[in-house]
């Protein structure tokens, strides 16, 4: 069984580093075609891609958000991690980690999605 | 980069037909994947590629697509299909970037 689950804080203080963990199971982050993404929702409001990171360590990151995000794994721990530097309120949303599987470059799908996990951005 | 979008809210009694829409440049190139959002839950998965289901979603969850305009097709809606709908696909930018419509609340009467 496939599962990813997030976790992090719950709470963050404006200007600070947000560090959230995706912690997998049930496929390794070195198949070929599989990577993880993180996706995050507003409360209220639709769903937004934020960073993808590909079984070959090839990184991609939402063009908007870029100067702000790190992506990386450690294939060993089964872990993702995404770090949001400069947080603001507006960042307040669920965040998801969810895997892609790409059988070719124009046939991809997310799933499963772990549980997500709010994050608050508030002093 | 690119846009995908979505009516923000359908309805459709309770046993009928609904067509949910999902425009956007990209879907031109690559195939939409759509997904099922109730209220405090994780997405989930219902349709990929040409017209793929999952394991466990009904068959009365289908895809489709034509030109800019992909489209999920419950046959027959049943009152727990009432949820968020979002559809999805690779940014046609040429980078690996990937895109969410802005989602269907889709009302079973």
């Amino acid at each position: 069984q496939v599962t990813l689950k997030e976790s992090g804080p719950v709470l963050v203080k404006p200007t600070e580093t947000l560090t959230l963990t995706c912690t997998v199971s049930g496929f390794s982050l070195s198949n070929a075609r599989m990577g993880v993404s993180w996706i995050r929702q507003p409360p209220g409001k639709a769903l937004e891609w934020l960073a993808h990171i590909f079984s070959n360590d090839e990184k991609s990151y939402s063009t908007s958000l870029k100067s702000r995000l790190t992506i990386s794994k450690d294939t060993s721990k089964s872990q993702v991690v995404l770090t949001m530097t400069n947080m603001d309120p507006v960042d307040t949303a669920t965040y998801y980690c969810a895997r892609l599987t790409t059988v070719v470059s124009w046939l991809g799908w997310f799933d499963p999605w772990g549980q997500g996990t709010l994050v608050t951005v508030s002093s | 980069s690119s846009e995908l979008t979505q009516d923000p809210a359908v309805s459709v009694a309770l046993g009928q037909t609904v067509r949910i829409t999902c425009q956007g440049d990209s879907l031109r190139s690559y195939y939409a994947s759509w997904y099922q959002q109730k209220p405090g839950q994780a997405p989930v998965l219902v349709i990929y590629g040409k017209n793929n289901r999952p394991s466990g979603i009904p068959d009365r969850f289908s895809g489709s697509s034509s030109g800019n305009t992909a489209s999920l097709t419950i046959t027959g809606a049943q009152a727990e299909d009432e949820a968020d709908y979002y559809c999805n696909s690779r940014d046609s930018s040429g980078n690996p970037h990937w895109v969410f419509g802005g989602g269907t609340k889709l009302t079973v009467l």
